[in-house]
């Protein structure tokens, strides 16, 4: 099955710099790579997803890239803000009605004003 | 985004009784649910795959006589903890998936429900 494997586990920035995280999968057949952020008791969010026929993509301050060859994938937050403070989660799944993803550590990320 | 609706948000129960957690999916018909459990401090860990009218599909590890889950419509899931005991408390969320115009794999999650076992 799929090993998604997410570092670092810990990540502090000052406010207004970058945070990058970084995941690595082991299936090829995966080709579908959510990311989540989760605030502490609540439910995941979606916060943006790339799909193998891309290798990146931009939402605002944040971005997602793709290296299929490599088997990784990044998550990229520019000019953090203190809100960003939550656990992030990437995820991998193949294509499919039944497709399951497959959950990395996760990443703690705290934003210092 | 689409809504997926989780019912109770907590709960807390007596060792040995049953808890039914509710996952409904608002807007949109799920075929495939899924339930995941979260410990405090860890990631999400896939208990089973919910599929509307068949027999749900459970991790390696999971006891299937101990989490029951019947998924009888399209819009609902249901997870059952049977015979609750403290090492059962935990934080169980659904997600379901939306297979609506270009969503492709899109997953949503619900709210979560926080069970805790006395």
């Amino acid at each position: 099955g799929e090993n998604v494997e997410q570092h670092p586990s810990t990540l502090s920035v000052q406010e207004g710099d970058s945070a990058v995280i970084k995941c690595t999968y082991s299936d090829s057949a995966s080709n579908y790579f959510p990311w989540y952020k989760q605030e502490l008791g609540k439910r995941p969010q979606l916060i943006i997803d790339i799909r193998s026929n891309v290798g990146e993509k931009k939402d605002q301050r944040i971005a997602v890239t793709l290296n299929k060859t490599a088997k990784h994938f990044s998550l990229h937050i520019t000019e953090t803000q203190p809100e960003d403070s939550a656990v992030y989660f990437c995820a991998a799944s193949p294509t499919g009605t039944a497709s399951k993803l497959t959950f990395g550590t996760g990443t703690r990320l705290q934003v210092m004003l | 985004g689409a809504v997926v609706s989780q019912h109770p948000s907590r709960v807390i129960c007596k060792s040995g009784t049953s808890v039914k957690i509710e996952c409904r999916s608002l807007d949109f018909q799920a075929t495939t649910m899924f339930w995941y459990r979260q410990f405090p401090k860890q990631s999400l860990m896939l208990m089973a795959t919910s599929n509307e009218g068949s027999k749900a599909t459970y991790e390696q590890g999971v006891e299937k006589d101990k989490f029951l889950i019947n998924h009888a419509s399209l819009t609902l899931s249901t997870l059952t903890v049977t015979s609750a005991h403290p090492e059962d408390s935990s934080f169980y969320i659904c997600s379901a998936r939306d297979l609506r115009g270009g969503s492709g794999n899109t997953i949503y999650f619900g709210e979560g429900s926080w069970l805790t076992v006395v």
